[in-house]
């Protein structure tokens, strides 16, 4: 039981390249959600998903793109990288009724 | 938005002492959670709280979920070398019932 794995743990871009951020559970969890931490910032919403097929904004949806075609996986997806999205990325999942999430070790990515 | 204050930003404190933090909102929460971020680590679960005034221990972990439903603490007793980390409160009280984090408690501890 891996809980939720986070592919790749770090990353640099440049401005303007697109990538992916996987994420996968196997704890058949209903509801994935991605957040980025900054420093001293806590932890912003960027999308959740309630279900495979169903994907919903969150605080910080700009510049990002989501899909959920499976209970398991979540990507997030960078289609014009900025500056502004220099973060550590967390993937986090919790099934239906449940109470408290369980996070991803994370993907720390820069953008030069 | 919701929003919760946490405090304090940042704590230095000896080995053996004890460390209280809390969070307060404007609004009410049905749950209240604490996490703690290991470096380079996601968060992980402490302790939740379910009901209003429930005073709940893990270890040498207190938490308590303030009467109002729109504050709550954590407490960690004779504090160790590994309590370093970023402690989170959190609350589920956004949309869908997603959790809304405060900005975190950094522990450093001296031996």
């Amino acid at each position: 039981n891996a809980g939720v794995t986070q592919t790749p743990k770090f990353r640099i871009l440049k401005i303007g390249q697109s990538m992916t951020l996987q994420c996968t559970q196997d704890m058949n969890h209903n509801y994935m959600y991605w957040y980025r931490q900054d420093p001293g910032m806590g932890l912003k919403l960027i999308y959740y998903s309630v279900g495979a097929g169903i994907t919903d904004k969150g605080e910080v949806p700009n510049g990002y793109n989501v899909s959920r075609s499976t209970t398991e996986d979540f990507p997030l997806r960078l289609e014009l990288a900025a500056p502004s999205q220099t973060s550590v990325y967390f993937c986090a999942s919790i099934r239906q009724g449940g109470y408290g999430y369980t996070f991803g070790s994370g993907t720390r990515l820069t953008v030069v | 938005g919701q929003q919760l204050n946490q405090s304090p930003q940042s704590m230095f404190i000896q080995e053996g002492e004890d460390v209280s933090m809390n969070c307060t909102s404007s609004s009410i929460f049905n749950t209240w959670l604490w996490y703690k971020q290991d470096p380079g680590e996601g968060p992980v679960l402490l302790i939740a709280l379910y009901k209003a005034g429930e005073l709940t221990s893990n270890g040498r972990l207190t938490a308590q979920f303030g009467i109002t439903r729109k504050d709550s603490f954590l407490n960690i007793s004779a504090s160790i070398p590994s309590d370093v980390g970023i402690y989170f409160c959190a609350g589920n009280g956004g949309s869908q019932g997603n959790l809304i984090f405060g900005k975190g408690t950094k522990l450093s501890v001296k031996p």
